[in-house]
């Protein structure tokens, strides 16, 4: 699985659109790009997955680029309730999810 | 994606007392995998079941952990003689496919505590 890059922590307004960054430099052509968050010790919550092209759901926008070396999550407002610890990671097949530290994202008021 | 159920929520057990955490699939899942977090670390992967047997582990899954799927249905693990560092939240996932395309489902949890 590739290995990814995130920023420790980041701060957002909120209401405010909250992009968060993820580097995967060296992801292979058939692994998934995948983010989950965790709000204290709950279980990882899914938020969206992608191939290569751009995707949208009820809870976020996963953007990816064309070299598919990076990608950024996107809450489009943000709330109070949005502030969790957001991993990113890669995956092909069935293989198992790999956690790092993840982005601590916290939505201030 | 609901949420997979795991029993229990909460156990507390003494050191050296054997404890199963058991995960109830609520599908045709045929993927299994256990994850823990020690308070204020990142999720760690344990090991990975599939076809009833493990198709991969970590340095952390010693001989002091096993799983099962015993009845076919609920996915167990055991850890024969507790210590104090097995303290954590322990997670199970499920896959149903072979298809990174098709997502990963979470259960909500086990918080063992080892006194």
């Amino acid at each position: 699985d590739a290995k990814t890059t995130q920023p420790t922590s980041m701060d957002c307004a909120e209401g405010r659109a909250a992009n968060l960054p993820c580097n995967h430099s060296t992801i292979s052509g058939n692994e998934y790009v995948y983010w989950y968050r965790q709000i204290h010790s709950q279980g990882p919550q899914y938020i969206i997955h992608g191939l290569k092209n751009n995707e949208t759901n009820e809870m976020a926008s996963l953007i990816i680029t064309e070299d598919r070396k990076s990608s950024t999550l996107i809450l489009p407002h943000a709330t109070l309730r949005d502030t969790a610890v957001y991993y990113c990671t890669t995956v092909q097949g069935a293989q198992k999810l790999v956690f790092g530290q993840g982005t601590r994202l916290t939505i201030n008021p | 994606e609901p949420e997979v159920t795991q029993t229990p929520s909460h156990q507390v057990t003494q050191m050296g007392q054997e404890v199963i955490l058991r995960c109830v699939p609520i599908s045709n899942h045929l993927y299994f995998y256990w994850y823990r977090q020690i308070l204020g670390q990142k999720v760690e992967f344990l090991v990975s079941f599939y076809n009833n047997e493990i198709s991969e582990k970590s340095e952390i899954f010693d001989d002091q952990f096993s799983v099962e799927r015993p009845d076919g249905s609920n996915f167990t693990l055991k850890i024969r003689s507790t210590k104090l560092e097995d303290s954590a939240m322990y997670f199970c996932a499920l896959k149903t496919r072979d298809w990174a395309g098709d997502g990963y489902t979470f259960g909500s949890g086990t918080r063992l505590t080892v006194v």
